[in-house]
């Protein structure tokens, strides 16, 4: 079994639409969670960081299940802008590595 | 603030060249160091990590090595190149273990071998 395993997609969705994308990880000492976004042929770059009270930043919203061993990303009102690979990234507790999801491709369509 | 610096952008090199790719971060004080490659349409495969000067961990056995001669440097080499060492190298840098805190990418280095 893969440490962080993501749907690779890819989700078509038009725009305005609201969209979920779930990680799951196996790890349950993972102790840091983050969603990265990466548009192609660049590098990621940070969407946000992931608590476990779940936390939200304008349209996006994450979310932390430590019982099931999975985090969520919801995207409301999709933008064409926001089409680009969203990774799911583990950082376990006291470790300096940090685990990546191959990433879960998002296309808004007009 | 912290910014990174990681170049050449792109790089064509021969079968059996030799390779240095150099990373830079600025503005933070003893960061951890990483060095991944990305194959196409592939996720991000971790090559090394350095958590002090002169400090190398190696996560996946090949041709390619890594240094850390400075405390805000990284370089990655190989004394001879393989088709199979083309991709996109991505250095990043976090702070601390136990930190909670996230990786930072620099603009990465897109390597194709002849």
């Amino acid at each position: 079994r893969k440490e962080v395993e993501q749907d690779p997609g890819p989700f078509n969705v038009p725009e305005g639409a609201t969209v979920a994308f779930n990680c799951t990880y196996s790890n349950s000492a993972s102790q840091s969670f983050f969603w990265y976004r990466q548009d192609c042929r660049k590098e990621p770059k940070l969407l946000m960081s992931v608590y476990s009270s779940g936390n939200e930043d304008g349209r996006f919203t994450a979310q932390l299940n430590r019982a099931s061993q999975y985090i969520s990303l919801l995207i409301r009102d999709s933008k064409l802008s926001d089409s680009a690979t969203y990774l799911c990234v583990v950082n376990p507790a006291g470790t300096y590595k940090y685990i990546f999801g191959t990433g879960t491709r998002l296309k808004v369509l007009a | 603030s912290q910014t990174i610096h990681q170049w050449p952008a792109t790089l064509v090199q021969p079968v059996g060249s030799p390779l240095s790719l150099e990373c830079t971060v600025e503005g933070t004080s003893n960061p951890n160091l990483y060095w991944y490659r990305q194959a196409a349409g592939r996720g991000l495969q971790l090559l090394f990590y350095s958590v002090g000067i002169g400090q190398i961990s190696s996560e996946v056995p090949q041709n390619l090595s890594a240094s850390r001669p400075q405390d805000r440097q990284f370089i990655l080499s190989s004394k001879k190149l393989l088709l199979s060492d083309s991709g996109f190298y991505l250095c990043a840098w976090s702070v601390g273990v136990y930190s909670n805190q996230p990786q930072h990418f620099g603009d990465g280095t897109r390597l194709s071998i002849l």
